[in-house]
């Protein structure tokens, strides 16, 4: 089965700085899909950023972007000019691509973090 | 479109009671998911569904039922509540399975078990 290892339970940052979130994961697939959403106080999953194995280049969605290393199995996500919005817990996730069967996304314990003005 | 939706919000229930969690989605998605969120241990999958009349368990189904009878609901039933499955609940729904499919969550159930 796979498994999303999130190392950093909580981190913080200042406003205006960058943070990066560090995620790992265990399969033996080789097509599969990672991702990174966030849960702000309001409890509601937010989806932040996606990326497929299969493409090597890393996703970017304005001020978030990844750094994909498929052979270490890592999967960081960088926060650019970090807001106080931003304050949240950030959980990554990993699914399998259709053609290795039918499940759902598996979730990291998540990393709490906190932007501080 | 209401997108997905759950109630109760908030739900006490006593040791032994069931009650069942319900969970709607007005997008006409195959995939509906249940997980529970404790804290520290990130959100755990309970049961999902790939359409109607199919379902699967997840990674920690003891003690919860499900069943699909319609695209649109996925009710997740606890048979005798224990202080063990007081959590946040969410449901979550997609279309199809793969990138571009992005799952959609619930506002989330409170259940406390007493």
């Amino acid at each position: 089965a796979q498994t999303v290892t999130q190392s950093q339970p909580e981190m913080s940052v200042q406003e205006a700085e960058t943070v990066t979130l560090s995620c790992t994961y265990d399969t033996s697939e080789s097509n599969y899909y990672l991702f990174w959403y966030k849960q702000p106080p309001s409890r509601q999953m937010i989806l932040v950023i996606r990326q497929e194995a299969y493409k090597q280049q890393n996703a970017t969605e304005n001020r978030f972007s990844v750094n994909f290393q498929k052979a270490a199995k890592s999967f960081s996500l960088k926060i650019s000019d970090s807001q106080l919005g931003d304050t949240a817990m950030y959980f990554c996730a990993f699914m399998n691509s259709p053609n290795s069967g039918n499940t759902p996304l598996v979730f990291g314990k998540g990393t709490r973090l906190s932007v501080i003005a | 479109n209401a997108g997905v939706t759950q109630t109760p919000k908030f739900q006490v229930l006593k040791t032994g009671q069931s009650m069942t969690l319900q969970c709607a989605q007005d997008m006409n998605h195959e995939y509906m998911s249940w997980y529970r969120q404790d804290p520290g241990m990130g959100l755990r999958l309970i049961h999902y569904s790939v359409g109607a009349g199919i379902t699967d368990q997840g990674e920690v189904p003891n003690g919860y039922n499900v069943s699909r009878s319609t695209t649109e609901d996925f009710p997740l039933r606890l048979l005798s509540a224990a202080p063990s499955q007081t959590s946040v609940y969410f449901c979550a729904s997609s279309r199809g399975q793969g990138l571009e499919y992005e799952q959609y969550f619930g506002p989330g159930t409170r259940l406390t078990v007493t």
